[in-house]
């Protein structure tokens, strides 16, 4: 079946830096959504793109719409402590399912 | 948070015993959804319903099975439990098939 391929599987980084993570398909998708989970909780819904080539801002994150539909970014910027947390993309393809990459875990070093 | 809940949260459970985990919206929103969430694997579908009675099947559907007598409930019901399906359950709803919303989630193991 349709697969994202969500990378990195997990990143150590320093309070303060900026954060960078995508998603990738083979397929073409219409929608791509960007949760994060906290440990113990279910995914938070952080940004929603509706169009090719959008770019969204919520805070200090921003995600983008790939041009070729077939991928999306994630960045936060100065990054903080309660960003700790396990990152997934989502994406709704043509037959209106949504499939989800296996998640970015992110770590911050104190 | 979108208005909803999960019940059980937790609970424990032999193997062969049947099991049925609810999940209540109060968004009155169309599409409802139950994943389970297992290391290495992120969320898998397991069913989804798109409208009172009206069900369908995801990717790991074997061994679930699904009921919506009303737009708020979906029950999610395990028929014989077994060791795979030690799992963390997640129900979502969207109004829409664009978005979905996520519960908080059950923590089910069978022993």
């Amino acid at each position: 079946g349709q697969q994202l391929n969500q990378s990195p599987q997990s990143m150590f980084i320093q309070e303060g830096e900026d954060v960078s993570m995508n998603c990738t398909s083979s397929s073409i998708f219409n929608t791509w959504l960007w949760y994060k989970q906290d440990p113990g909780e279910g995914p938070v819904l952080l940004i929603a793109l509706y169009k090719a080539g959008e770019l969204t801002s919520n805070g200090r994150l921003t995600a983008q719409f790939g041009i070729t539909r077939k991928d999306s970014f994630l960045n936060i910027s100065a990054s903080i402590p309660s960003d700790v947390g396990i990152y997934f993309c989502a994406g709704r393809n043509r037959d209106d399912k949504i499939i989800f990459g296996k998640g970015t875990r992110l770590h911050i070093l104190p | 948070d979108a208005g909803i809940t999960q019940s059980p949260r937790h609970k424990v459970t032999e193997t062969g015993t049947p099991v049925t985990l609810r999940c209540h919206q109060t968004e009155n929103h169309r599409y409802m959804y139950w994943y389970r969430q297992d290391p290495g694997h992120g969320l898998r579908l397991i069913h989804y319903s798109y409208g009172v009675k009206d069900t369908d099947k995801g990717e790991v559907s074997d061994g679930y099975s699904v009921s919506r007598s009303k737009t708020e409930d979906f029950l999610l019901t395990l028929e014989s439990a077994t060791s795979s399906q030690t799992s963390v359950y997640f129900c979502a709803i969207g109004l829409g098939t664009d978005t979905q919303y996520f519960g908080p989630g059950t923590r089910l193991t069978v022993l």
